[in-house]
């Protein structure tokens, strides 16, 4: 069974300041998708970063950006120059290629960007 | 464009009672999902709509869950007789075309429901 783990059920960085989030995932597959989903209070859900488990060059989304290790099956969001509007739920998802296309999640990370 | 849009946003039903959550996806989009949080646990996969066609329904929890999606166009997801433990936040999402693996899945906000 594939698992996705969270270590980090809440975190806070000052404004401007960089976070890192971890995620680390369990699977046999080889090859899948590797997804960061932020869900703001009372809003939607937005796909933030996605990494191809193919691709060894790391994803970057402007001020958003992974360290995917294969090897270690860890999958980490860096977040530079937090703003206040990066405070949400950080959910770190992965889905195996071939099936049905469903996601696996893990549990959340809270961050709280202040001021 | 409208996104993915879910009725009701919020629910208190007493246990027993029939609960119908509604998700209308972004028009087009020939994937429709749904999922399900419970409070301080994963978001679970609940079922796939491909069209109108159930592609993979291997994470209902039982048979209190019926899932459609008439003419491929909305979904509503009923629960009957609710139970304290379904309550929960259901998230629908959908995406664009069969077979494009990796297509970005666009989620609703969600409806939150409490069975007291």
């Amino acid at each position: 069974a594939q698992t996705v783990t969270q270590s980090q059920p809440e975190m806070s960085v000052q404004e401007a300041e960089t976070v890192t989030l971890s995620c680390t995932y369990d699977t046999s597959e080889s090859n899948y998708y590797l997804f960061w989903y932020k869900q703001p209070p009372s809003r939607q859900m937005i796909l933030v970063i996605r990494q191809e488990a193919y691709k060894q060059q790391n994803a970057t989304e402007n001020r958003f950006s992974v360290n995917f290790q294969k090897a270690a099956k860890s999958f980490s969001l860096k977040i530079s120059d937090s703003q206040l509007g990066d405070t949400a739920m950080y959910f770190c998802a992965f889905m195996p290629l071939g099936g049905s296309e469903k996601l696996v999640f893990g549990k959340g990370t809270k961050l709280t960007v202040n001021p | 464009e409208a996104g993915v849009t879910q009725f009701p946003s919020h629910s208190v039903i007493e246990k027993g009672q029939t609960v119908t959550l509604r998700c209308d996806p972004i028009s087009g989009h020939d994937n429709l999902y749904w999922y399900r949080r419970v409070m301080g646990k994963e978001i679970k996969f609940l079922l796939h709509f491909v069209k109108e066609s159930k592609q993979d329904e291997s994470g209902m929890p039982n048979n209190r869950f019926l899932a459609e999606r008439t003419g491929g166009t909305y979904s509503t997801l009923k629960v009957q007789p609710a139970e304290l433990e379904d309550s929960g936040v259901y998230f629908c999402a959908s995406s664009q075309r069969v077979g494009e693996y990796g297509n970005t899945i666009y989620f609703g906000e969600g409806s939150w429901l409490t069975v007291v």
